[in-house]
């Protein structure tokens, strides 16, 4: 069964500063790994998305890289700003005795102290 | 505007009582999913449809039911209600099963007493 794990569970920079998101999955036979984002109270929006034949992708301050091999994904984010505050989530689809199935890890809160 | 629209947004209801969560997108996707998260436990999968008449079972299908009819639409069904159901229900959409991004609704906060 696959298994997602994000670390850290809680992160607090100062505004201004980079930094990095991990996620760890146990199975590499994954389809796609994808970052949300999820404010309090609020459903998840999709930051990136990336393709297990890729390595990484951007969108604006962010990056998210896959190495699948390794089981491993970060997600970089440059200048941090206050408005970033929130939790972010990983996910792996993947196969699983021919389903379709989409594993979480269980986030790491993300505070930006201006 | 392109959106994933869940009712109710909070529910509460009385062990063995029959409910129903709706799920509607107007994106024309072809996956749909729902999700249940719990504290210290994260998001799971509970039941996932490629298609329309195509579902699956996910993480934790057990206590509910699901049905696909249009394409649009995909209800989760709790037939018989327990407590241990109580919790923040997500349904999701995208335009094929895997290689696009996730649309979420906002969420529905259930509560079996």
């Amino acid at each position: 069964k696959q298994e997602v794990t994000q670390i850290p569970a809680a992160l607090s920079v100062p505004e201004g500063e980079n930094l990095v998101l991990n996620c760890s999955f146990t199975d590499s036979a994954i389809y796609n790994l994808q970052w949300f984002r999820q404010d309090p109270g609020k459903g998840l929006t999709s930051l990136l998305l990336i393709q297990s034949s890729q390595r990484e992708q951007t969108s604006g301050r962010l990056n998210a890289s896959l190495d699948k091999s390794s089981g491993r994904s970060t997600l970089y984010i440059a200048a941090s700003q206050p408005g970033d505050s929130a939790t972010y989530l990983c996910a792996v689809y993947y196969s699983g005795a021919g389903s379709y199935q989409l594993t979480f890890g269980k986030g790491t809160k993300l505070s930006v102290i201006p | 505007e392109a959106q994933v629209t869940q009712n109710p947004r909070y529910l509460i209801t009385v062990t063995g009582k029959k409910l129903t969560v709706t799920c509607s997108q107007n994106m024309n996707h072809e996956y749909m999913s729902w999700y249940r998260q719990d504290p210290g436990l994260g998001l799971r999968q509970i039941y996932y449809s490629m298609n329309v008449e195509v579902t699956d079972k996910g993480d934790v299908p057990e206590g509910y039911k699901v049905s696909r009819k249009e394409k649009r639409n995909f209800p989760l069904i709790l037939e018989s209600p327990s407590p241990n159901q109580t919790s923040l229900y997500f349904c999701a959409s995208s335009l094929t099963v895997m290689n696009e991004k996730l649309f979420f609704g906002s969420g529905t906060q259930l509560s079996v007493l």
